[in-house]
């Protein structure tokens, strides 16, 4: 099975801050790469797919980079409503595997 | 509107069962391949099963083979999965999602989640 890291686990930032999370995938993954959204209590949103494609609606401040193992994801200038849990997820094989998350929260 | 709600979740004993259920609307459900995904609770997002369009098709996570079955019924679109043998550490949130080709097989819709609790 295709195994996902992310780092760092957690952050702690404010508004309007840049922010970056990374993702590795133990092995090749091309641009099968996506990236979600949750909140606490809520279904996780799709944000960005295939690496680097943003979502229908998503906002414009969250980009995403990165192929083979090596992913990003990038808020712009985070906004309130960014306070959330990050998952990167691999769809390179059937079982698509998860990242371990990346909580994002208040500075 | 594309909608998908779980149902059936629920205190089970250990070694119990139970059949979950994911009822779409809004869109073509026999053209899109399917998936369930778990939360335990203050834990990560879990990939658990996924079947292809016409049900012809499984993948299963090594910790749930051999006890949990996903299928689905086109006709009244709908999604199951079957829990049988089940443990403490299958206690979760079940999402079912949905898979679309067009965006490299990421998930673009998910249900709002059916907790099951599995304790004595």
């Amino acid at each position: 099975d295709i195994q996902m890291t992310q780092s760092p686990s957690s952050l702690s930032a404010s508004v309007g801050d840049r922010v970056t999370i990374t993702c590795r995938a133990s092995q090749s993954i091309s641009s099968y790469l996506n990236w979600y959204q949750q909140k606490p209590g809520k279904a996780p949103k799709l944000l960005i797919y295939a690496a680097s494609s943003l979502q229908s609606g998503v906002p414009s401040r969250f980009s995403g980079s990165g192929s083979g193992t090596d992913f990003t994801l990038t808020i712009s200038s985070l906004q309130p409503e960014d306070f959330a849990t990050y998952y990167c997820q691999q769809s390179y094989s059937t079982r698509g595997t998860f990242g371990p998350g990346t909580k994002v929260d208040i500075k | 509107e594309v909608q998908l709600v779980e149902s059936g979740g629920g205190l089970v004993q250990p070694g119990g069962s139970l059949r979950l259920s994911c009822a779409a609307s809004g869109f073509t459900f026999s053209s899109y391949w399917m998936h369930w995904v778990r939360q335990a609770p203050g834990k990560g997002l879990v990939w658990v099963s996924r079947i292809n369009s016409d049900g012809s098709s499984t993948s299963y996570a090594d910790s749930v083979k051999g006890r949990f079955t996903i299928s689905r019924d086109n006709a009244k679109n709908t999604l199951y999965l079957q829990m049988n043998s089940l443990r403490a550490e299958d206690t979760a949130v079940y999402y079912c999602a949905r898979e679309v080709g067009a965006t490299m097989n990421a998930f673009d819709y998910w249900g709002q989640g059916t907790l099951v609790t599995v304790s004595s």
